[in-house]
């Protein structure tokens, strides 16, 4: 069984760039959920997405952005790229949403983000 | 809002002794409580979770934490730490209807020393 993967593991932008981070989700998991982890700092909840739909979001400005493809692999897109967006992103998958039914949520390794 | 507070930053711990890492959430309901841990260049891990029923949950590598509702607190502990043990640990809440996703804490670096 493969596990969650992300790609890339690590990029530099510069301030004003848009880059876009890839998740391939854990076989049979139908549901993305993307977190932000400044150094120093827990994960904070950006998104999720469930049958391809967004299905949650945290306080996190419109420039973060997601799609789901039909497979359950996920990208995350950040456009106009600040410094403070410079962080470890972490992508998780799961066999269902996170509520009443919580299904675990398998984290892959994360990209790290450096914004120049 | 949810929030989780993890009062020690770094706690370092002699191999062998015990470990007892805290966590206090808030919030209104009946949470649903987890415990993360993160080794360097990982993902994060699950230890364990709790929902609901038996207050002492047992989890992977010898981890067990209690839920006490009075106060608040979901506390990691284990008994006899091992050299690998050293990570950083997260406690993480999130609410029934789970569209505000998980909420960590900011984490606590455990050092282990020989």
């Amino acid at each position: 069984e493969t596990g969650v993967t992300q790609s890339p593991t690590h990029l530099i932008k510069t301030r004003g760039q848009q880059v876009t981070l890839r998740c391939s989700s854990q076989s049979g998991h139908n549901t993305v959920s993307w977190y932000q982890q400044a150094l120093g700092q827990g994960p904070q909840f950006i998104f999720q997405y469930y049958r391809e739909e967004e299905n949650g979001r945290g306080n996190f400005p419109p420039r973060f952005s997601g799609l789901q493809f039909p497979n359950y692999s996920s990208e995350l897109n950040v456009n106009a790229l600040e410094l403070d967006d410079s962080a470890l992103y972490l992508c998780a998958s799961s066999a269902g949403p996170l509520g009443p039914n919580f299904s675990e949520q398998f984290f892959g390794p994360g990209t790290r983000l450096t914004v120049l | 809002a949810q929030s989780v507070t993890q009062p020690d930053i770094h706690i370092t711990v002699s191999e062998g002794a015990s470990l007892e890492l805290r966590c206090n959430y808030s919030y209104g309901a009946t949470p649903y409580l987890f415990w993360y841990v993160q080794s360097p260049g990982q993902g994060l891990q699950l230890l364990l979770k709790y929902f609901s029923g038996d207050t002492l949950v047992q989890g992977i590598k010898g981890f067990e934490a209690e839920f006490k509702r009075s106060q608040s607190s979901f506390n990691l502990r284990k008994p006899s730490v091992h050299w690998s043990d050293a990570a950083e640990y997260f406690c993480a809440v999130v609410s029934g209807g789970g569209a505000d996703g998980l909420t960590f804490g900011k984490g606590t670096h455990l050092i282990i020393q020989p």
